[in-house]
């Protein structure tokens, strides 16, 4: 079955580091996003992309944050100038036809620790 | 705005008991709800989904949830659990006029005991 990968599982950052994650959604999806999970806190909606635009962001994806599609197969989230309270686990997702007619396919998530 | 709470931070139970996992939600309006699953260093796992019809909704691995629209509740249920069953489950709501993003409640670990 198809995945979602993430790359990679693990990143360690300093400080006003600029870092960048990388996701490959699945092949025949058109709507992508981000979620992030602090650790013992909920798993948070960040950002939603489609036809190479953001559809919705949350007050958390600030101006630190951007999102871009690079290609026919990536989708990355940058933060431009990492903090401490960024440490947390990032999911990519992705769906086919929107929330009301297909899931989110999640990846595996990569691990951001900024030190 | 809509929100979801899960009462259960971690529930314990033996092998073959049942079990269910409590999520109550609060919106204005109608929505979809999901449950999630995320084992140890894997993502999260659609479990199962109500979006209209039938209260009763049937997912993977022999779980199942029903929507209460009067208690705004959507627990999910197992008749029998088994070892592999542990992991954390996840609730979550989209309203349907925004069908683009999911809020999570807080989470359920489910600890299976032999």
């Amino acid at each position: 079955e198809p995945e979602v990968t993430q790359t990679p599982s693990h990143q360690v950052t300093q400080m006003g580091q600029e870092v960048i994650l990388r996701c490959v959604p699945i092949s025949n999806h058109l709507y992508f996003y981000w979620y992030r999970q602090i650790l013992g806190q909920k798993v948070e909606f960040l950002v939603s992309f489609y036809n190479n635009e953001i559809s919705e962001k949350s007050e958390i994806f600030d101006d630190q944050f951007s999102v871009e599609r690079p290609d026919g197969s990536n989708f990355t989230l940058k933060i431009r100038s990492t903090k401490l309270e960024d440490s947390a686990m990032y999911f990519c997702a992705s769906s086919n036809q929107g929330l009301k007619n297909s899931p989110l396919h999640f990846g595996n998530g990569t691990r951001l620790t900024v030190t | 705005a809509q929100s979801v709470t899960q009462l259960d931070s971690q529930v314990p139970v033996f092998e073959e008991a049942p079990v269910e996992l409590r999520c109550n939600y609060s919106s204005s309006v109608s929505v979809y709800l999901f449950w999630y699953v995320q084992y140890p260093n894997q993502g999260l796992q659609l479990l199962l989904k109500y979006l209209s019809g039938s209260t009763l909704v049937k997912g993977i691995n022999g779980f199942e949830a029903e929507f209460n629209k009067s208690q705004t509740s959507f627990h999910l249920r197992k008749p029998s659990v088994h070892i592999s069953d542990t992991a954390e489950y996840f609730c979550a709501v989209s309203e349907s006029g925004s069908a683009r993003q999911l809020t999570f409640g807080s989470g359920t670990q489910l600890t299976v005991l032999p």
